[in-house]
């Protein structure tokens, strides 16, 4: 069954570095997101993609996030200059035209030191 | 404005108990879609269902069943007779109508952790 992949799983970075976050979504998928979970706490939405731009964004996605498809198959989440409350899971989901349901992929666990 | 509320952080039980995860969702849109997550200690997160707010019917996938209530504003999740492997964070979600480029992002409630006991 096709899945939502995501690298790395792990992450560790300093405090003012930068780093994009992969994703390959299902192939036949036409919506992207990310979504992140801080430690203990709920899912939170970041921004939708769709049509090569961005849908939706929430408060959180801020100047320092952005996202890409730099090809016909990766999706990329980039935080210019992480700080220590960036730390938490990233999930990248997606779903198929006229379908609600996102499927999410395992997450990349960022970690700011 | 849009809202999940799972008022049960955490819910333990023995095994071949039947156990109810309440959901209780705010929106002002009349259409809108309610869905459960399961997120089990591997950390991914498994799509179970999908509800339309206009199907009220309830559904019933082997040991799971869903009874969705529009009078209440709740979508609860029932799991008969469960099982060590239904250990997990249970999320109830919520998406609104939406236009455009955008079928709706997901509004998560905070989950309600189930551990089921030998």
């Amino acid at each position: 069954e096709p899945e939502v992949t995501q690298t790395p799983s792990h992450q560790v970075t300093q405090m003012g570095q930068e780093v994009i976050l992969r994703c390959v979504p299902i192939s036949n998928h036409l919506y992207f997101y990310w979504y992140r979970q801080i430690l203990g706490q709920k899912v939170e939405f970041l921004v939708s993609f769709y049509n090569n731009e961005i849908s939706e964004k929430s408060e959180i996605f801020d100047d320092q996030f952005s996202v890409e498809r730099p090809d016909g198959s990766n999706f990329t989440l980039k935080i210019r200059s992480t700080k220590l409350e960036d730390s938490a899971m990233y999930f990248c989901a997606s779903s198929p035209w006229g379908a609600r349901e996102q499927y999410f992929g395992p997450g990349t666990r960022l970690t700011v030191t | 404005a849009q809202k999940v509320t799972q008022a049960q952080t955490e819910i333990s039980v023995v095994e071949k108990e039947d156990v109810t995860l309440d959901c209780v969702y705010e929106t002002r849109d009349t259409t809108y879609y309610l869905f459960w997550y399961k997120q089990p200690p591997s950390g991914e997160l498994v799509f179970l269902i999908r509800r339309n707010s206009f199907d009220e019917q309830n559904e019933i996938s082997g040991r799971y069943s869903w009874n969705f209530q529009k009078s209440t504003s709740s979508f609860n999740f029932t799991i008969t007779a469960s099982q060590v492997v239904d250990s997990a964070v249970y999320f109830c979600a919520l998406s609104e109508e939406a236009y455009g480029g955008s079928q709706g992002n997901l509004i998560f409630g905070k989950g309600t952790k189930l551990s089921v006991k030998p």
